[in-house]
């Protein structure tokens, strides 16, 4: 399946943080996701092939990495309190490979700045 | 601008009634996912689909492309179906694809 660490993070406001996704063995394709307290999740980037391949209403300052190895990463610099949020990460095959879009998510990291 | 409107918000039901949520999209879309979240986070992909209907033991997906509509049935609901159920939707180009997310509805199943 899909992990993520840590599970739980507590930062201060103008700190920057690195969250980790494993995705699911052979997967090309990871999309991160930003889901505020009581709101549906909000797509920030996907990464495809060690690449961005598109993009949310996100700021620069949120980045991520893909490696050859089944993990990413998504960093966040200089954190706001706004950032608070479980944060997802969502692995799958390209369509182009399997005629799907389905995605397998990982259990979230919940990062809360103060 | 694509946008996901999930009704009710909020839903609580006895045991064993029959659960309708539902999902609507402002445009045409790749596909769409229903999502189940616990508390704690984990989301499991319930179903995804671009036309008709798919059933999975008591859940039922269905989708009408020209209403740009879709709803999640539950039968026979169970306590522990309570969750957040949340409908994305796919839309995919140039490339890529991207999940736009409704807020989810939060399902109570008293005993």
């Amino acid at each position: 399946g899909v992990t993520q660490s840590p599970t739980h993070l507590i930062k201060t406001r103008g700190q920057q943080v690195t969250l980790r996704c494993s995705s699911q063995s052979g997967h090309n394709t990871v999309s991160w996701y930003q889901q505020a307290l009581g709101q549906g999740p909000q797509f920030i980037f996907q990464y495809y092939r060690e690449e961005e391949n598109g993009r949310g209403n996100f700021p620069p300052r949120f980045s991520g990495l893909q490696f050859p190895n089944d993990s990413s990463e998504l960093n966040v610099n200089a954190l706001e309190l706004d950032d608070s949020a479980l944060y997802l990460c969502a692995s799958s095959l390209s369509y182009s490979r399997t005629g799907s879009y389905e995605q397998y998510f990982g259990p979230g990291t919940r990062l809360t700045v103060t | 601008k694509n946008e996901v409107e999930q009704s009710p918000q909020n839903l609580t039901a006895q045991e064993g009634e029959f659960i309708t949520i539902n999902c609507s999209y402002s445009v045409g879309i790749s596909a769409l996912h229903w999502l189940q979240q616990h508390p704690g986070g984990g989301i499991v992909s319930l179903f995804m689909l671009s036309s008709g209907k798919k059933k999975h033991g008591r859940l039922i997906a269905t989708i009408n492309i020209q209403e740009k509509h879709s709803s999640l049935h539950i039968t026979a609901s169970h306590p522990r179906d309570s969750a957040v159920y949340i409908c994305a939707a796919l839309y995919s180009g140039a490339g890529s694809y991207q999940l736009t997310f409704g807020k989810g509805t939060k399902l109570s199943v008293i005993p």
